[in-house]
């Protein structure tokens, strides 16, 4: 157990819906991270939240946004969905204080899998 | 554009067999590369491998990073059918703090 929390473990929703997936950090982490995955795709970075605030952004699409709360915990909105949005999504955290300073490990949560249909 | 590529895609063996997966990367600015395992679900770190030539150890795994020629192994000695998953190469490079993934490796051992 990585000690990151995701909620749900699975979603199924029908096209056109919007969908929220909520995450918890490990204890006393800053960092949240959120990553997709897909069977064609691998694992993809989508967003990175630092004690709040944005800090970097990866192939994210408009459809999708994040952000992070005053109690660390992270929420990542699925608008508009689409069949192609069916993957597994991860959330990670670690304890990076700075980007471009040291490497921090990341520590992954279980996933939430989200179904279209 | 950062590149992560592993291989074999996958890999059948069987118990007692030792195996060796690989890990090349072309990125901007690396900084650190890192395994994981993943079987069900979340990926669960095995190393973090940030300078060359330095074996890290952990039971039956090792992992060994070349700066130089840009890769890394992964081997596994004695494979168990717990060892069953797929592995997962990820690199940190540039001045953002995101993995760039490899599309992994998957090991399949039976007894």
């Amino acid at each position: 157990d990585s000690g990151v929390t995701q909620t749900p473990k699975h979603l199924i929703t029908a096209t056109g819906q919007r969908v929220t997936l909520r995450c918890s950090p490990r204890s006393g982490d800053l960092s949240v991270y959120w990553y997709q995955q897909s069977l064609d795709q691998g694992l993809q970075f989508l967003i990175q939240y630092y004690n709040g605030e944005e800090r970097a952004k990866g192939n994210i699409l408009e459809r999708f946004s994040a952000q992070q709360f005053p109690d660390l915990h992270s929420e990542l909105n699925l608008s508009s969905l689409e069949l192609g949005d069916s993957a597994l999504y991860f959330c990670a955290s670690s304890s990076r204080r700075s980007s471009g300073g040291w490497s921090d490990t990341q520590y992954f949560g279980p996933g939430t899998r989200l179904t279209v249909l | 554009e950062d590149k992560v590529v592993q291989s074999p895609l996958s890999l059948v063996v069987h118990e007692g067999d030792t195996v060796t997966l690989n890990c090349s990367y072309e990125v901007t600015n690396f900084r650190s590369l890192l395994w994981y395992k993943q079987e069900k679900k979340a990926p669960t770190f095995l190393f973090m491998l940030t300078s060359s030539g330095i074996e890290k150890k952990s039971g039956r795994l090792s992992s060994i990073l070349d700066k130089k020629e840009l890769f890394s192994i992964l081997n596994i000695t004695a494979t168990q059918t717990g060892d069953s998953a797929i592995y997962l190469c990820a690199v940190e490079a540039g001045w953002t703090d995101k993995l760039i993934f490899g599309t992994g490796t998957r090991l399949q051992v039976f007894p």
